[in-house]
């Protein structure tokens, strides 16, 4: 199972464009790049999902270079309501384990 | 939207006592989870089903069983509460393979 690596914590203000990067150095072929989101006191949240390149959903955009040894998640336009810890996970063919390290905490001010 | 449902959200119990957490998945999906979050740990996965009456270890599966009497339904046990089962408990549903888990909000558990 592919390791992901993270930053601990970010801070941002309402409005701006968020971008948290996530290496994964050890991915498989057929591995993809899942991300969720987690409030405190309530479980993660599926927010996207993507195999390489560019993958938009109406939350956010993933992207994933050639050698898909990283990808970064994009949150446009942030508001207070994101504040939340963000994982990355590599989600391997036939295997249900999940491996959520301890995620990226981002902190979005007024 | 996939809902997943457990059925408390927070819940007391006392050592020794023998402790029932209840999940319903909406989306008909075979493969069913439970995990636990605790500080530090991250989420960590007791035991999984792939199917009505079938059930896998986990990670951490000691003094936890499950029962998959119905598809939507998939039960954690715990058998005989102790202290050092206080945590939050997870549970999620997965349709074919490589889509994504869905989780329902959690139980927080405590044993007194």
């Amino acid at each position: 199972l592919a390791k992901t690596t993270q930053p601990i914590s970010m801070d941002s203000y309402e409005g701006q464009e968020v971008n948290i990067t996530c290496s994964h150095n050890n991915i498989a072929t057929n591995d993809y790049i899942t991300w969720y989101q987690q409030f405190p006191s309530q479980g993660p949240r599926f927010i996207i999902q993507g195999y390489k390149t560019k993958v938009t959903n109406e939350v956010a955009s993933l992207f994933i270079p050639a050698d898909r040894k990283s990808s970064t998640l994009s949150l446009p336009r942030v508001s207070l309501s994101d504040t939340a810890v963000y994982y990355c996970l590599v989600l391997s063919y036939n295997t249900d384990k999940l491996i959520f390290g301890t995620g990226t905490r981002l902190q979005v001010f007024p | 939207d996939v809902k997943v449902t457990q059925s408390s959200r927070y819940l007391v119990k006392r050592t020794g006592e023998k402790v029932f957490l209840e999940c319903v998945q909406d989306m008909d999906h075979e493969n069913m989870f439970w995990y636990r979050q605790d500080p530090g740990l991250g989420l960590r996965l007791i035991y999984f089903s792939y199917d009505v009456k079938m059930k896998e270890k986990g990670d951490i599966p000691e003094g936890y069983s499950v029962s998959r009497e119905k598809k939507e339904r998939f039960s954690l046990i715990l058998e005989s509460a102790s202290t050092n089962q206080t945590s939050m408990y997870l549970c999620a549903s997965r349709g074919q393979d490589l889509e994504p888990q869905h989780f329902g909000d959690g139980t927080r558990l405590s044993i007194l």
